[in-house]
Parts: structure tokens; sequence; C-alpha cells
């Protein structure tokens, strides 16, 4: 059975940062590329980053809204993949999914964060 | 970026029925490859998104033969018929062809 889980998130403040982690079990990891989604309290979904297999360099991609503050990588060896958050503002509240990339076929069940003072 | 425009916003069903939603980007989805990066999800109150329809037309492990897929280019149809209580919920287009990844708005699958 295929499982993924977030976890890492929380009530943050402005400014600061946190590290997002997707542990995963059930398929295997190395083979796939990897991505992060989040969903603003009650709204759509947004593609944030993603990063790719050692086939494909490990090579790494990130939505314009988060690009220089957000680093994607991932550990093949413990099958996880981690979001570094930086310079958090208000507007990166949400819900952070982990998805497994080219079809997004599987999800977390999400991690919420909240940017507030 | 590529825009991606769903409609409905909001689709009333009654169970039984069939409904269509569209989903339109502003440039074309066929990849260098020749494929088209084109999918469909339903995210239920409170739970992942979880996916139905990839590549346009192809059904997701363990969907019903009820949800179909079509389309090509920048055109899109994901259909349902004979609507079941399960099938409610919010569907997203997703395209992956190009970067960034984008997203339909979505479509509030709801009863009549």
């Amino acid at each position: 059975e295929v499982k993924l889980e977030e976890s890492g998130g929380g009530l943050v403040q402005p400014g600061m940062s946190v590290k997002l982690s997707c542990a995963t079990s059930g398929f295997t990891f190395s083979d796939y590329w990897m991505d992060w989604v989040r969903q603003a309290p009650g709204k759509g979904l947004e593609w944030v980053a993603e990063i790719r297999n050692k086939l494909n360099n490990y090579a790494t991609y990130y939505g314009k809204s988060v690009k220089g503050r957000f680093t994607i990588s991932r550990d093949d060896s413990k099958s996880i993949v981690y979001l570094q958050v930086n310079s958090m503002r208000s507007e990166d509240t949400g819900i952070y999914y982990c998805t497994t990339g080219y079809y997004f076929d599987y999800w977390g069940q999400g991690v919420m964060v909240t940017v507030s003072s | 970026d590529v825009l991606m425009t769903q409609t409905p916003v909001s689709l009333p069903v009654s169970l039984g029925g069939q409904v269509s939603i569209s989903c339109r980007s502003s440039q074309s989805l066929v990849h260098s490859d020749g494929n088209t990066y084109l999918h469909w999800y339903l995210q239920k109150p409170g739970q992942s998104p979880q996916l139905f329809i990839y590549r346009v037309s192809n059904r997701f492990s363990g969907v019903p033969d009820r949800f179909s897929g079509s389309g090509s280019g920048t055109d899109f149809t994901l259909k349902i018929s004979r609507v079941e209580p399960e099938d409610l919920g919010v569907y997203y287009c997703l395209q992956s062809t190009h970067f960034p990844r984008t997203f339909g708005g979505g479509t509030k699958l709801e009863l009549k």
C-alpha cells in the first residue's frame, strides 16, 4: 500500500522558516518525481515545487510565488521528500500536500501551516 | 503561465444523472514527447485530492467506468454518468505538460 505522510507544520511567525517532511512507503521512492502542492483555506490547489529522480539529475522546479524562498529536496535512502520554506508570509498559510509526480497519483493527507504573529 | 479555465464553477446534479465539466487551457498541452498531460482529480470535503483520470482519458486504478475523459490540444472534458453520492465534491483539472504546473479553479459537484 502506498503511503505518504507529511509533518512539520504548525504556527509560524512571519519571516520565519519551517521545514516540511513527507515520509513515504509502498513504492520505489527513488524512481519517482515528487511534488508539493498547497491549498489556502477555502481556495483551490496551487502547485509549489517538483524534484525529479536521480535519472533526471534531481532537477528542481518551483512556482513563481515561491521561487527563491522554498527549496525542495529528497533523501532516497530514507524515502523522504522535504520542503524548506523561508521568509514565510501570511499568504503561505494553508495545507501542504506531497504527491508523487508525473501524474500526481498518490497524495498525503496534508499538513497545515499557519503564518501569523 | 498556462491558464486553466474550468466551467462551470458549480454544478448541481440529481443522483443518477449525467454531467460534464470543461477545462480549457490557454495554450496547447501537447508535450514534445507527443503526450498530453491533462489530469482530473476529485477532492472531497476534508480530504486530499485523488486522481481520477490521467493523460486526458485514462482512468486511474479503481475508478469506475462511469467516469470518462476526452479532449485534445486546449479543450478537455470530464463526463460522469449515473452520478452517485460518492462522486460529490470539487473536481480539478491539472496540466503537467508545462512549468509551472497549473490547476483549474475547480468545479463543485453538488446535489440539486
